[in-house]
């Protein structure tokens, strides 16, 4: 049974903090690695990671996919109250196109 | 941008009543895909398809079936809606085989009482 598992379930930090996000996983025919930001609606796509794209950054969020230690990072520099969230790590596998997900990260980011 | 659509954003629905979740996307993907999500199980795959009037089980399928008549539109049915079904119903869609980047619509807070 392929399994994600996503550290800490939830986080504090103040404004102007850097955090750092952490996914691992167990799966069979990895494919790829999909984060995802939840705020009060529908998830949005953040960053995908594959073997031929194992680093991705966008603005103050980055993401590092580590095949070797079958997890993924997801840091945000410089946090803001609008980074507060639920972080969603997903996994690809074999040649089916759906994602089996972690259970998530509540961030909460205070003034 | 794509766009995928959820009837209701908030349910309420009585034990043994039959409950219809719908769900439509504008970009002509292949695949749509329901999931629920529950504190601390994260989302859980209910039902996908690949096509029209094709469908699989995924993780949790128990209590759920699916319809997809038309492309755009796939529907989620809880036959006879038990308390233990109270959740937020997710739908989503991508754009085809091997092509993993789901777009979700806003979600369903489902209540069965």
């Amino acid at each position: 049974e392929d399994k994600v598992v996503q550290s800490p379930l939830s986080l504090v930090v103040h404004e102007g903090d850097t955090v750092t996000l952490n996914c691992s996983y167990e799966v069979t025919n990895f494919r790829s690695l999909l984060w995802y930001k939840q705020e009060k609606k529908a998830p949005t796509f953040l960053f995908m990671l594959t073997s031929s794209g194992i680093e991705k950054k966008s603005g103050r969020l980055s993401s590092i996919l580590d095949k070797k230690e079958l997890s993924s990072i997801l840091n945000i520099t410089a946090t803001q109250t609008g980074d507060s969230a639920i972080y969603l790590c997903a996994v690809g596998t074999g040649t089916a196109s759906k994602l089996t997900f972690g259970t998530g990260t509540r961030l909460q980011v205070t003034l | 941008d794509v766009k995928v659509t959820q009837s209701s954003r908030y349910l309420v629905k009585r034990t043994g009543e039959k409950v219809f979740l719908e769900c439509v996307q504008d970009m002509d993907h292949e695949n749509m895909f329901w999931y629920r999500q529950d504190p601390g199980l994260g989302l859980r795959l209910i039902y996908f398809s690949y096509d029209v009037k094709m469908k699989e089980k995924g993780d949790i399928p128990e209590g759920y079936s699916v319809s997809r008549e038309k492309k755009e539109r796939f529907s989620l049915i809880l036959e006879s809606a038990s308390t233990n079904q109270t959740s937020m119903y997710l739908c989503a869609s991508s754009l085809g085989q091997l092509n993993e980047k789901l777009f979700f619509g806003s979600g369903t807070q489902l209540s069965v009482l």
